[in-house]
């Protein structure tokens, strides 16, 4: 059981909008950044999205990222076949520990 | 180019111990914290420990705590995991994994290894 919620699969047509959610609590989510993951399979997770909203170097524009309060939001615009994969969000709480979501599998129908 | 390269992965028997261990290059290593993430085969990631930049902040997941020890050794470029007391629930891929620059730990991950695999069974 993943302190953070995340949705098991999402999924949208090619060239569509997808958000993904992720919800946790005031002692993570609510005081703390958030970062999002892209994992293919057979390989190591990489970061999309951190400190909530802002994208690393060589991240497109299609993908962003959102908090409020408890919760986060990844939104997907332009959807891509190559877009398939599993995303992850992840935070830290006050006790230095990080949390993950469980997960959610993304299908580019 | 940032590598990080895990190694020290195998099969042990239930209560056991392993010693990981991550080589990294391409980057000033004693500027960054570092952690230690895992996944179950099919299954989530799950955070193990992270370790500051020079070794005076350490944290442990609950599942681990008392039994997993992380270190690093900057003059080495290197990060260790000792795991003692093994478990079947350890078994997993053990990812090294670099906190963005700060020296912090408890930052977002921005580099990660492909992944060592411990495997622990009888």
């Amino acid at each position: 059981q993943s302190v953070l919620t995340q949705p098991p699969s999402v999924s949208a047509a090619p060239g569509q909008r997808v958000t993904i959610s992720c919800s946790g609590s005031i002692s993570n989510i609510g005081s703390n950044y958030v970062s999002w993951y892209q994992q293919f399979p057979g390989t190591a997770p990489k970061l999309l999205i951190y400190d909530s909203d802002k994208r690393p170097s060589g991240i497109p524009d299609r993908f962003s990222g959102s908090k409020s309060g408890t919760s986060a939001t990844l939104g997907i615009t332009g959807l891509q076949t190559g877009d398939e994969a599993d995303y992850y969000c992840g935070t830290w709480d006050r006790s230095l520990s990080a949390s993950f979501g469980g997960g959610t599998k993304l299908t580019v129908l | 180019e940032v590598q990080l390269v895990e190694s020290g992965g195998g099969v042990v028997r239930p209560g056991g111990s392993l010693r990981l261990s991550c080589a990294t290059s391409g980057f000033t290593f004693d500027d960054y914290g570092m952690n230690w993430v895992r996944q179950a085969p099919g299954k989530g990631l799950e955070w193990v420990s992270g370790i500051n930049w020079n070794g005076g902040s350490i944290g442990y997941a609950d599942s681990v705590k008392g039994r997993f020890t992380i270190s690093r050794d900057n003059a080495k470029n290197s990060l260790y995991l000792q795991m003692n007391s093994l478990r079947a629930e350890d078994t997993a891929f053990y990812h090294c994994a670099r906190a963005q620059s700060g020296g912090s730990y408890s930052r977002a991950i921005d580099f990660w290894g492909q992944g060592a695999l411990v495997t622990v069974s009888s």
